[in-house]
């Protein structure tokens, strides 16, 4: 049971280069979330995605896509990386958006650097 | 505008002491609050929560203590062990949206 798997692990982009950064989650969760991380600034929220086929905004959605074609898949994409792009991404999951009844599930997170 | 705060961003304590991580809120609509803990090259696991209609819960050495009226959330560790040296990050919940603090390093020395 791997949980929430992230890859990669590790990333360096030039700015203006693409890349998708791949999530997967073996426990048959319905929510699924892209955080990133930057320092002082706590975690940070994407996109999310409350079952297949649907995606929403989070707070800082701009300069990134995300598809969930599949239930336990969550892409993120940078069409165009930028240097603010600079972070650690993690991906999280959850059976219910309820916090209460079900905490978040992190991956171990992709360390991305833009150039 | 952030809207939690973990003003301290590291804390040190030596093995069997107390340790006490705190955080400010300012908006009070925040219904629930969490605690997560984080080690390093690694995801934040949930440690903890509590309910806007509690003050206090515990598990085991964990105990999260919430003032609604100052608008403070505390998460006392007792006994503090080598293994809790992580970063601790908390996090409130206002409707389907969940706010997280910045994070403080916890070292616990032993």
């Amino acid at each position: 049971n791997a949980g929430v798997t992230q890859t990669p692990k590790f990333r360096v982009l030039k700015t203006g280069q693409s890349m998708t950064l791949l999530c997967a989650q073996d426990m048959n969760h319905e929510y699924m979330y892209w955080y990133r991380q930057d320092p002082g600034m706590g975690l940070r929220l994407i996109h999310y995605s409350v079952g297949e086929g649907t995606t929403a905004k989070g707070e800082v959605p701009d300069g990134y896509n995300v598809s969930r074609l599949k239930k336990q898949n969550f892409l993120l994409g940078l069409e165009s990386a930028a240097p603010s792009q600079t972070s650690v991404y993690f991906c999280a999951s959850s059976w219910a958006q309820d916090d209460a009844l079900s905490p978040l599930h992190f991956g171990n997170g992709t360390r991305l650097t833009v150039t | 505008d952030q809207q939690v705060k973990q003003n301290s961003p590291s804390l040190s304590v030596q093995e069997g002491r107390i340790s006490i991580l705190n955080c400010d809120y300012t908006n009070s609509m925040f219904d629930y609050f969490l605690w997560y803990k984080k080690y390093p090259a690694e995801g934040p696991t949930f440690l903890i929560s509590i309910s806007s209609i509690k003050d206090k819960n515990e598990d085991g050495r964990f105990t999260v203590f919430l003032n609604k009226s100052a608008k403070h959330l505390s998460l006392h560790i007792v006994p503090s062990q080598p293994g809790d040296s992580a970063v601790y990050f908390c996090a409130a919940r206002s409707g389907s949206r969940l706010t997280f603090g910045e994070g403080t390093q916890l070292t616990v020395n032993p």
